[in-house]
């Protein structure tokens, strides 16, 4: 599986834009970038996913270089509820049959926020 | 029903019981998973069930035996455990990579 690259940590202010980076420069042409955050004591939730294009939802937004080999998650106005650990995975197309790999975690940005 | 759900949300076992956790999901999805989380670590895959049948095995010991009876359940049935077992075990569905991942709150295991 190609990796990625994220910060350990990052620190924000409440009601701030936060910008979360992650480098693949070895992403393939047919893996997608997943984005998913955990919060203390619970599974991992689902925030965004992409492939090419810039992707909005009611979470976040989610911006890929148009060479792929990087992304940014943001999240536009920051609350203490956002405060997780957030993971940027690269995940293969699934293959035919309707089956999927699995998603392999790396370690990850604990992003803080400040109130 | 847009959630994956685990039970029992704890467990504490010994090293010589048998014990199973149960993962459930109405989501349609055919695809299912194990994971094993230690404290302060990323998730780690165990295995891979597509369409009930079992597609990836991460090289996990044999004390740890998974198995789908029918599209919606995941069982992971534990026999002889270790303590280094201990570990936040989690389930999750999808219904292929274009849809994402649902992950259930996972099941909190204490192996004494």
């Amino acid at each position: 599986d190609a990796k990625t690259t994220q910060p350990n940590s990052m620190e924000s202010n409440e009601e701030e834009p936060v910008h979360l980076p992650c480098n693949h420069s070895t992403i393939s042409g047919t893996d997608y970038i997943h984005w998913y955050r955990q919060l203390p004591s619970q599974g991992p939730e689902y925030v965004i996913h992409g492939l090419t294009s810039n992707v909005n939802n009611r979470m976040a937004s989610l911006a890929i270089a148009e060479d792929r080999k990087s992304s940014t998650l943001i999240l536009h106005r920051a609350t203490l509820r956002d405060a997780a650990v957030y993971y940027c995975i690269l995940s293969r197309r699934a293959y035919s049959g309707g089956g999927a790999d699995g998603l392999t975690f790396g370690k990850g940005t604990h992003l803080i926020i400040q109130p | 029903d847009t959630e994956v759900t685990q039970t029992p949300k704890h467990l504490v076992m010994g090293m010589t019981n048998k014990k199973s956790l149960k993962c459930e999901q109405h989501m349609g999805h055919r695809a299912m998973y194990w994971y094993k989380q230690k404290a302060k670590k990323p998730p780690e895959l165990m295995f891979v069930y597509s369409y009930e049948k079992l597609s990836i095995n991460e090289s996990v010991p044999s004390r740890f035996s998974p198995e789908c009876p029918n599209s919606s359940l995941l069982n992971l049935h534990l026999h002889a455990l270790q303590p280094e077992d201990s570990a936040l075990y989690l389930c999750a569905s999808s219904q292929a990579t274009v849809y994402g991942y649902t992950f259930g709150s996972g099941t909190r295991l204490t192996v004494v």
